[in-house]
């Protein structure tokens, strides 16, 4: 089954405890995203890669922390967590970035820190 | 930068009935696409409908159509027949064609509608 998996669905953390939460697709998708979901402001993107070792900013960087070593996975690391990444994480991928090409979503990751 | 904007943080419906959430958006870009995703309580981002901004032919899927104004930049989705499965959280997206623009591949969500079905 073609699908975007993430792990954990759930944490709750400390401020400051490094935390790495794991995106794979199973589609051969180039381009993958990370977006975050908080209440009255949508989803918004953390980070995005086009390729294999690819990787940029997306409108909401700050704290995060990326890589694509292989073209399954894109895992989003929080070095030092704070309060304010409380929040829905959605890992995504498509097959290129162009838009004909639906943007696969994985499950969530709800992520407490207090 | 694109923005896309919902200005209806909440809709209500009697099942069977039609509804039509609000969706507007801004660009100065020509080429692009819009969507409408679906987010039942289970959380999972479900993609409803698509519009390509270069076809004049309003989408349709089923009990889902879009009204797409080019020109006023507005996108609204109409959901005829409501079913209490309908109810979720509806978020207009943008997502531009350019792909020599920074924003190439990212969606650009509204803020979300939710709509409740009454039975």
């Amino acid at each position: 089954e073609a699908q975007v998996t993430q792990n954990p669905r759930y944490l709750i953390t400390v401020t400051g405890k490094k935390l790495t939460v794991t995106c794979s697709q199973n589609m051969n998708h180039e381009y993958m995203s990370w977006y975050r979901q908080d209440p009255g402001l949508g989803l918004r993107q953390i980070y995005y890669s086009m390729n294999v070792e690819v990787t940029d900013k997306g409108d909401v960087p700050e704290g995060y922390k990326v890589s694509r070593k292989e073209k399954r996975n894109f895992p989003l690391i929080l070095e030092s967590p704070s309060p304010n990444q409380t929040s829905l994480y959605f890992c995504a991928s498509s097959l290129t970035p162009f838009p004909r090409y639906e943007q696969y979503f994985g499950p969530g990751t709800r992520l407490t820190v207090t | 930068a694109q923005t896309v904007t919902q200005s209806q943080p909440e809709m209500s419906v009697q099942e069977a009935e039609t509804v039509t959430l609000s969706c507007t958006y801004d660009t100065s870009e020509s080429d692009y696409y819009l969507f409408w995703y679906k987010q039942p309580p289970s959380r999972q981002m479900i993609l409803v409908i698509r519009q390509e901004a270069y076809k004049q032919q309003n989408a349709t899927e089923n009990r889902f159509s879009v009204n797409f104004q080019k020109a006023a930049k507005s996108f609204s989705l109409k959901i005829s027949d409501s079913q209490l499965g309908d109810a979720a959280m509806y978020f207009c997206a943008y997502r531009s064609a350019y792909a020599g623009g920074t924003s190439y591949g990212k969606l650009t969500f509204g803020q979300g509608t939710i709509l409740t079905v009454h039975p």
